[in-house]
């Protein structure tokens, strides 16, 4: 069965670095675009960033833009997220989806598939 | 920006009734509207994408109309496994790719 297994969270200064990863089974990995969608604590869902099946193509939220990296190991059928410059308005949960759409350079944009997340706290 | 408002905020209904929730996007999206439920504590789920087409195993008692600005889902036949929070998201105009606000389905 698709499975997405995020890790990687924690409690981090405001300023600091993090790198969340989400590591992949059950589906050909290198055929789909995978987003990330962050959650803060009781609100609703923001699209973060989405990288393209072979990597070569990703999209940021203004709000990120600059300060986080999307990247890719289809060897290792995992996806990274680097965040730089942390804010407290960071701190959410941070969930990695699968794209519906095979091979689409940007991702169809729905997410057919969800990892059980992994939290990040922003905070002194 | 392309902002999804749904509405209402807190559906309150009984198991066993139906339910209708709406989502109006500010601009025009075609059919690319998709809805997602979350329970308590886990991560989101597809139901509809393309606006009324159901995800791989989703019953049939979920189901999606509209296109342009207004969409709607139906949960007819409430279980007490729907109660829940569902989103709407457009996918038409991107990036970002935007969610609305959320519904939450109470008993």
């Amino acid at each position: 069965q698709i499975q997405l297994v995020e890790s990687g969270g924690g409690v981090v200064q405001p300023g600091r670095s993090l790198r969340l990863s989400c590591a992949a089974s059950g589906f050909t990995f290198s055929d789909y675009g995978i987003h990330w969608v962050r959650q803060a604590p009781g609100k609703g869902l923001e699209w973060v960033t989405v990288i393209s099946y072979d990597g070569s193509n990703n999209k940021y939220a203004d709000s990120v833009k600059g300060r986080f990296t999307v990247s890719r190991d289809n060897s290792k059928n995992t996806v990274y997220l680097q965040m730089t410059s942390l804010r407290a308005e960071d701190t959410a949960m941070y969930y990695c989806a699968k794209d519906l759409g095979r091979r689409y350079y940007f991702g169809h944009g729905v997410c057919d598939y969800w990892g059980q997340g992994s939290l990040v706290t922003v905070s002194s | 920006e392309m902002v999804m408002t749904q509405s209402p905020a807190t559906l309150s209904v009984s198991p066993g009734e139906s339910a209708t929730l709406s989502c109006r996007a500010s601009q025009s999206v075609g059919s690319n509207l998709a809805w997602y439920q979350q329970k308590p504590g886990q991560a989101p789920t597809l139901l509809i994408y393309d606006a009324s087409s159901r995800a791989t195993d989703i019953p049939a008692r979920f189901s999606g109309s509209g296109s342009g600005t207004e969409f709607t889902l139906t949960i007819s036949s409430l279980q007490s496994e729907d109660f829940a929070v569902y989103f709407c998201q457009q996918y038409n105009r991107w990036p970002p790719w935007t969610f609305g606000q959320g519904t939450k389905v109470e008993i």
